[in-house]
């Protein structure tokens, strides 16, 4: 069962558009989310997070929106530029103390110059 | 600089061989993870150490192990009961707080897997 969903495979953009990455959640009890980068034959990168008491989270080019009642959040990039062209992972962990994070299959972003 | 290493970056096993992966940090994090990655697929949890001499299993532990002798390093061993190993493995640390715990988990550059 994918706690963590990512349901599109691929997204090609324009660059200087908007690239909008989405990624959906069922379990309720997860309430920080975070969103990593990755380069082929390298590990993840963190890019930005955001707690359940937020709806909202901004870091330069980066905007991540959380939607608590609909399970759903979002990484906005604006404007996209070719260097952005990654696989991107959204992931999720709940207050347990556990310290682990589930992540959703990955969202292959292409930035078109 | 601080940082995960993983070597080898590229190995290779004969089917039914053990091969142990080297994961090492000098960021003083507490938990320590250990991530295989399929294409296709997300990136899925085998083994975690939230504090030296404890693990705990992930989602896909069959086949493997794992020791955290020292705060630093937490190699994986990738057995011959590991139905397919072929894949690209990923370490990844975090510092482990008193409070929410609420923190990223910083990756190291992956070792390649193939079973020949």
């Amino acid at each position: 069962d994918q706690q963590v969903k990512q349901n599109s495979p691929s997204l090609s953009v324009q660059e200087g558009r908007i690239s909008i990455l989405n990624c959906d959640y069922t379990n309720s009890m997860f309430d920080y989310f975070l969103w990593y980068k990755k380069y082929p034959a390298e590990g993840p990168t963190f890019l930005i997070s955001i707690s359940s008491i937020k709806d909202k989270n901004e870091d330069g080019r980066f905007t991540v929106f959380l939607n608590k009642s609909a399970k759903h959040l979002s990484l906005h990039i604006v404007p996209s530029q070719p260097g952005d062209s990654a696989v991107y992972f959204c992931a999720a962990s709940a207050t347990a103390g556990t310290y682990k994070y589930i992540f959703g299959t990955g969202t292959r972003l292409k930035v078109l110059a | 600089d601080g940082g995960i290493t993983q070597s080898p970056k590229y190995l290779f096993r004969k089917e039914g061989q053990n091969v142990t992966l080297s994961c090492e940090q000098n960021l003083n994090h507490d938990a320590m993870y250990w991530y295989r990655q399929d294409p296709g697929q997300g990136l899925r949890l085998i083994y975690y150490s939230q504090i030296v001499n404890d693990f705990q299993k992930g989602d896909i532990a069959e086949g493997y192990s794992v020791s955290r002798e020292k705060k630093e390093s937490f190699p994986l061993t990738v057995t011959s009961a590991q139905k397919n190993p072929t894949a690209f493995y990923l370490c990844a640390s975090s510092l482990r707080t008193s409070g929410s715990g609420y923190n990223e988990q910083f990756f190291g550059p992956g070792t390649r897997l193939t079973v020949l």
